[in-house]
């Protein structure tokens, strides 16, 4: 089945530095990326959807200028948190949209446990 | 507003105790409606698309279905490995992102 890679899977940073994440497709070309926080006991959050070759598209409330996402090729897209503070600690989780759709939802990576010190 | 409810918030199960989860939405033109299960501190895993009322599907110990205004997760004489957090999510007409639910958080003692 389709699937995708997300890494780091955990990563402790200094506040004010900046931490890069990866999602990638490994057996499928995903045209379209969604990038999602997830706080503790609550469901998933959108924060921006990413199509291969394009700028990003933000979720209102979610600042582009700190979560920059790059969606370079059809099997790899990042997100960079910059210059990261205690709140942005959270888990970000990544899911792949295939090229066509595909019948069976979307595949998720297995997310990202950042915690900023 | 496109919305997503799911009820009950959380649920607690005796292993093989059948119960049903509720998945409610009101949304402009479904596209799809999806079932995950998410284990903690893992991503989402995949397990039903339905796209119109009536349909059913079925995996193991788990059935959904829909109707027009929401979809149920059956879930017959669960075992203790079924305990996760339960997602529905929905996509409706003119995009293809996402709109989940709050999440249903199951445990089923053994």
């Amino acid at each position: 089945g389709a699937v995708v890679s997300q890494h780091p899977s955990r990563v402790i940073c200094k506040s004010g530095t900046s931490v890069k994440i990866e999602c990638r497709s490994l057996d499928f070309q995903a045209t379209t990326m969604f990038w999602y926080r997830q706080f503790p006991k609550q469901s998933l959050m959108l924060m921006a959807t990413s199509n291969e070759g394009s700028k990003a598209t933000y979720e209102q409330g979610v600042e582009k200028d700190k979560f920059l996402i790059n969606h370079a090729s059809l099997t790899l897209s990042t997100l960079t948190v910059t210059s990261a503070h205690p709140e942005d600690s959270s888990f970000y989780i990544c899911s792949a949209r295939p090229v066509g759709g595909g019948p069976d939802g979307y595949t998720f990576g297995s997310g990202t446990r950042l915690t900023v010190v | 507003e496109d919305q997503v409810t799911q009820s009950p918030e959380a649920l607690r199960l005796q292993e093989g105790e059948s119960s049903s989860l509720n998945c409610s939405y009101t949304v402009s033109g479904l596209r799809g409606l999806f079932w995950y299960r998410q284990d903690p501190g893992k991503g989402p895993e995949f397990l039903f698309t339905l796209y119109s009322a009536g349909e059913e599907k079925e995996k193991e110990r788990l059935k959904a279905t829909l109707t027009k205004k929401e979809s149920f997760l059956h879930i017959t004489a669960p075992k203790p490995e079924d305990s996760a957090t339960y997602l529905c999510a929905v996509t409706t007409s003119g995009t293809y992102k996402y709109i989940f639910g709050t999440g249903t958080r199951l445990k089923v003692l053994a």
